[in-house]
């Protein structure tokens, strides 16, 4: 059971646009940044988006994140095949003194 | 460029111990603040611990279901982070991945290593 909450699985078709939610605590989410990462099957997971939703360099713009209160969302508009990853949101909580992961979304791109 | 290798993964018996190691370049290692993240397989991440840089105090932080059977150290002088794993269980089976913070007590983790692999098992 993940300290945060995502959905196991999220779908579209390319194009359209997508939302994963991540639900966090006050010991979590309400007082600190939330931070979203991609992994591809097989491979490292990489920074997506880093604190108030910014974008590491080559990240696209198609990719966004908004927060607020216990709970956060990233959303990918324009979807593509090539987004059809799984994303995890991750955030530091004060109560546990350490790093809290959501359990993370598999993306479809149907 | 930033580069993190981790090495020291194997298979092992349970009750057994194995340490780590993350060799790092491309940045200046003695102001970083580093962290080990685990992913069993077919499983979500799970964030090990931290270790402070040495200016910030050092302080070394864990995750509770590995606190006093895990140790982060540091050598600030080959730039290498490394974790011992004592008293290995079964559900310690997970890829290891050494990650830079890039800001302290935050889950922003810039970069990551390729990861290196630990197989507890009888």
């Amino acid at each position: 059971q993940s300290v945060l909450t995502q959905p196991p699985s999220a779908s579209g078709a390319p194009g359209q646009r997508v939302t994963i939610s991540c639900s966090g605590t006050t010991s979590n989410l309400e007082n600190n940044f939330v931070y979203w990462y991609q992994q591809f099957p097989g491979t490292t997971p990489k920074l997506l988006l880093h604190k108030n939703g910014q974008r590491p360099s080559g990240v696209p713009d198609r990719f966004s994140g908004s927060q607020s209160g216990t709970s956060a969302s990233l959303a990918i508009s324009g979807l593509r095949s090539e987004d059809e990853s799984t994303y995890y949101c991750a955030s530091w909580d004060d109560g546990l003194r350490g790093v809290v992961f959501g359990g993370g979304t598999k993306l479809t791109v149907l | 460029e930033i580069q993190l290798v981790e090495s020291g993964g194997a298979f092992i018996n349970p009750g057994g111990s194995l340490g780590l190691s993350c060799s790092t370049s491309g940045f200046t290692f003695t102001d970083a603040w580093m962290s080990w993240v685990r992913q069993a397989p077919g499983k979500g991440l799970e964030w090990i611990g931290r270790v402070k840089s040495k200016p910030d105090g050092g302080t070394i932080d864990y995750a509770a279901p590995v606190k006093g059977r895990f140790t982060i150290s540091r050598d600030d002088s080959t730039n290498t982070l490394f974790l011992q794993l004592d008293n290995l269980k079964t559900e310690d089976t997970a890829m290891y991945y050494c990650t830079t913070v890039v800001t302290a007590n935050s889950a922003w983790f810039s970069h990551w290593g390729q990861g290196t692999l630990v197989t507890v098992s009888s």
